[in-house]
């Protein structure tokens, strides 16, 4: 089975703090991507990889970078905290279209964040 | 840019009973690919079906079934005999067919079903 692990399920921050989000899977799947979920906003994608050190913008990038320095490993990063990025992240991945083109993404547990 | 819709943001079925989930999404796209996926309060969102576009017949997985009308852009999920377990948070998605790096998903903003016993 495919392992989608993100390293904390909470976490409580404050203001104007570097976040790192991390997150690593386990079946060298290509793409990777980082959503948040909000209640009554289902998810939205804020980045994601198809590659080492590629990625691109989602619907919500802003005041959020990403960084995939290895294959298997994806993390988001919130250059300067702030409230209204208080919510809950999911990270999950995917092979590349080509070689499994109904292949679904695979999810971690999520990590609840809150900015103080 | 495609849109997922998932009107109802509540919905309730009796323990046995069947209950369906209603999506609707628009794209300009012909290749496409459809997931329902759920979320129970443990949180991991786990795939409960999907669908090509191109394939007429409905998917089924076991008590799960879906009926897809492509030419209505209408993806309902069916629940046959609900089980107390089925109670989760249910998300529609969406995601082009090509090849390549294109593989986002689009979400609808979810439906919330409960089982009563």
């Amino acid at each position: 089975d495919v392992k989608v692990t993100q390293s904390s399920r909470y976490l409580v921050k404050r203001t104007g703090e570097k976040v790192f989000l991390e997150c690593v899977q386990d079946m060298d799947h290509e793409n990777m991507f980082w959503y948040r979920q909000d209640p009554g906003l289902g998810l939205r994608l804020i980045y994601f990889s198809y590659d080492v050190k590629m990625k691109e913008k989602g619907d919500i990038p802003e005041g959020y970078s990403v960084s995939r320095e290895k294959k298997e490993r994806f993390s988001l990063i919130l250059e300067s905290a702030s409230t209204n990025q208080t919510s809950m992240y999911l990270c999950a991945s995917s092979p590349m279209t080509g070689s499994g083109r109904n292949q679904p993404q695979h999810f971690g547990d999520g990590t609840r964040l809150s900015i103080l | 840019a495609q849109t997922v819709t998932q009107s109802q943001p509540e919905m309730s079925v009796q323990e046995a009973e069947t209950v369906t989930l209603s999506c609707t999404y628009d794209t300009s796209e012909s290749d496409y690919y459809l997931f329902w996926y759920k979320q129970p309060p443990s949180r991991q969102m786990i795939l409960v079906i999907r669908q090509e576009a191109y394939k007429q017949q409905n998917a089924t997985e076991n008590r799960f079934s879906v009926n897809f009308q492509k030419a209505a852009k209408s993806f309902s999920l069916k629940i046959s005999d609900s089980q107390l377990g089925d109670a989760a948070m249910y998300f529609c998605a969406y995601r082009r067919g090509q090849t390549g790096a294109n593989s986002k998903l689009t979400f609808g903003k979810g439906i919330t079903l409960s089982v009563r016993p």
